[in-house]
């Protein structure tokens, strides 16, 4: 099973919004509604910010939206602050009961 | 609120096994189900497995003739051990809770990590 991908970088100003891409298979996110998205900053453990495709756990800002079209997941970030200059990682459950992570993708905010 | 502790020895050797527990306060083990996911040097995650609080497991099958997930209910810990290893497991190790969400009443494994532990970084050389 092969990692999802995802694009190395994105950026964007304050204020901005930005779109961070997680492809995958039919055998994971294109039949999965278990896709998670994770914040993860230097030197801290990564935190939850989206499951099941669209859903926030409590806590994590309306400006973090999740989305999915096929095979591919997206992770939108609205109104970028500075604080969201992280790294990103998406996951999705698979047909085979595993869990599959992307590479993960580094926001800068200019 | 519930926090996850990963503990065991920073350096293992060539072709030894490396083992981790992770010790679970706040909460209860039970009724939870628990994962163990790596991270390497280039900042890659890897899920390991997933262990359920009647004990039965789901491992990575890249990984699963090498390691062994436990669960030791009594001590609310849970347990990594991960044989021959190489310089390519090297890694920060964190143990996580798997996360379940009941909108309306019913529950759901979201299958999504909510709580994790702050990792533990693991050498493999001699």
């Amino acid at each position: 099973q092969s990692a999802l991908t995802q694009p190395p970088s994105v950026s964007g100003s304050p204020g901005q919004s930005v779109t961070i891409s997680c492809t995958g298979t039919s055998n994971d996110v294109g039949n999965s509604n278990r896709v998670s998205w994770y914040q993860q900053s230097p030197g801290t453990a990564p935190k939850l910010i989206v499951y099941e495709v669209t859903n926030r756990p409590s806590g994590v800002p309306d400006r973090f939206s999740g989305s999915k079209s096929g095979n591919t997941a997206s992770l939108t970030i609205s109104r970028l602050q500075a604080e969201d200059d992280a790294d990103y990682y998406c996951s999705s459950y698979s047909i085979s009961s595993t869990v599959l992570f992307g590479g993960g993708t580094k926001l800068t905010v200019l | 609120q519930v926090q996850l502790q990963e503990s065991g020895p920073g350096l293992v050797k060539p072709s030894e096994t490396l083992s981790l527990t992770c010790t679970v306060s706040g909460g209860s083990i039970s009724g939870s189900y628990w994962s163990w996911i790596r991270q390497t040097p280039g900042k890659r995650l890897e899920w390991m497995g997933f262990i359920y609080f009647s004990g039965s497991v789901n491992y990575n099958p890249s990984l699963e003739r090498r390691v062994t997930i436990s669960i030791d209910t009594p001590k609310n810990q849970l347990s990594l051990k991960l044989a021959s290893v190489t310089a390519a497991d090297t890694a920060v190790y964190y143990c996580a809770r798997g996360a379940t969400y009941c909108p309306n009443g019913v529950c759901s494994k979201a299958r999504a990590f909510d709580v994790w532990g702050q990792g533990t970084l693991v050498a493999v050389s001699s």
